[in-house]
C-alpha cells in the first residue's frame, strides 16, 4: 500500500534554532515529491517539488532534499512566522492526472 | 499573482440536502482535483478532472458526488444528499502540468449538522 509518513508530529523550536523534518514514502511510481506549507484554516500552500534522488531545492530558510525513500525539509535559523503545519505528499499518476498523497504533517512552532 | 478561489467559504446544511461547492482554478491550467480534510486528518484525493472528463477518483467519491466544469473557468463539487461524516473542508487544486505542482484554494468548510 502507498505510504507517506512524516516525522515528527510536532516540533518546537527556538527561534534561530535549525532542524529538520523528515518525511519517508512507499510508493510504486512516483511522480514528484511535494512539499506545502499549511496555515490553520488555510488551504495548503506550495513550497517545493523534487522529481528525482539527490535533487535539492532551496527557498528562503527552506531547503528540500530527496532520497530514493524520504525527504527532508531543513529549516535554517526559523523565525515565528515560519509555525505552521508542513505537509509532504507524493504524486501518482492514475489516467491522465497525478493524484496527490499527502503525510499526516509536522506541526512547527518557533517561539521568539 | 494567480490563485485559486473557492465559495463559499463556509457551508452549514442539514443532513441529505444538496451542496454545491465551487471552484474558480488558475485560468491557464488543464488539471484539475479536489481534496477533502477531516479536521484532525490528513488531506484525502477525492477526483481528478482533465479534458472534460474524470480521470481517477476515489473510494469516498461514490455515487453521492459529482463533479462538473460547466464552462471555461468554474469547476464544481455536487453532494446529492449530505451525511454528517461529509463535514470537512473542501479542497480545490489545479495544475498546468499533471507533473507540476498543484495549486490550492483556501477551502469551503461543510458543516452538516
Amino acid at each position: 500500500e502507498d505510504q507517506v509518513t512524516q516525522s515528527p508530529e510536532a516540533l518546537r523550536l527556538q527561534e534561530g534554532e535549525s532542524s529538520s523534518l523528515n518525511c519517508s514514502y512507499t510508493v510504486s511510481g512516483l511522480r514528484g515529491l511535494f512539499w506545502y506549507r499549511q496555515d490553520p484554516g488555510k488551504g495548503p500552500e506550495f513550497l517545493f517539488t523534487l522529481y528525482s534522488a539527490g535533487e535539492e531545492k532551496e527557498k528562503e530558510r527552506l531547503k528540500a532534499t530527496l532520497t530514493k525513500k524520504e525527504s527532508f525539509l531543513h529549516i535554517t535559523a526559523p523565525k515565528p512566522e515560519d509555525s505552521a503545519t508542513y505537509l509532504c505528499a507524493v504524486g501518482q499518476y492514475g489516467g491522465a492526472t497525478n493524484k496527490l498523497i499527502f503525510g499526516t504533517g509536522t506541526l512547527l512552532a518557533v517561539q521568539p | 499573482e494567480p490563485e485559486v478561489t473557492q465559495t463559499p467559504s463556509h457551508q452549514v446544511t442539514q443532513m441529505g440536502q444538496e451542496v454545491i461547492l465551487r471552484c474558480v482554478p488558475i485560468s491557464n491550467h488543464l488539471y484539475f482535483y479536489w481534496y477533502r480534510q477531516i479536521l484532525g486528518q490528513k488531506v484525502e484525493f477525492l477526483v481528478s478532472f482533465y479534458n472534460n472528463e474524470i480521470s481517477e477518483k476515489s473510494e469516498i467519491f461514490d455515487d453521492q458526488f459529482s463533479v462538473e466544469r460547466p464552462d471555461g473557468s468554474n469547476f464544481t463539487l455536487k453532494i446529492r444528499s449530505t451525511k454528517l461524516e461529509d463535514s470537512a473542508m473542501y479542497f480545490c487544486a489545479s495544475s498546468f502540468d499533471r507533473a507540476y505542482e498543484q495549486y490550492f484554494g483556501p477551502g469551503t468548510r461543510l458543516t452538516v449538522t
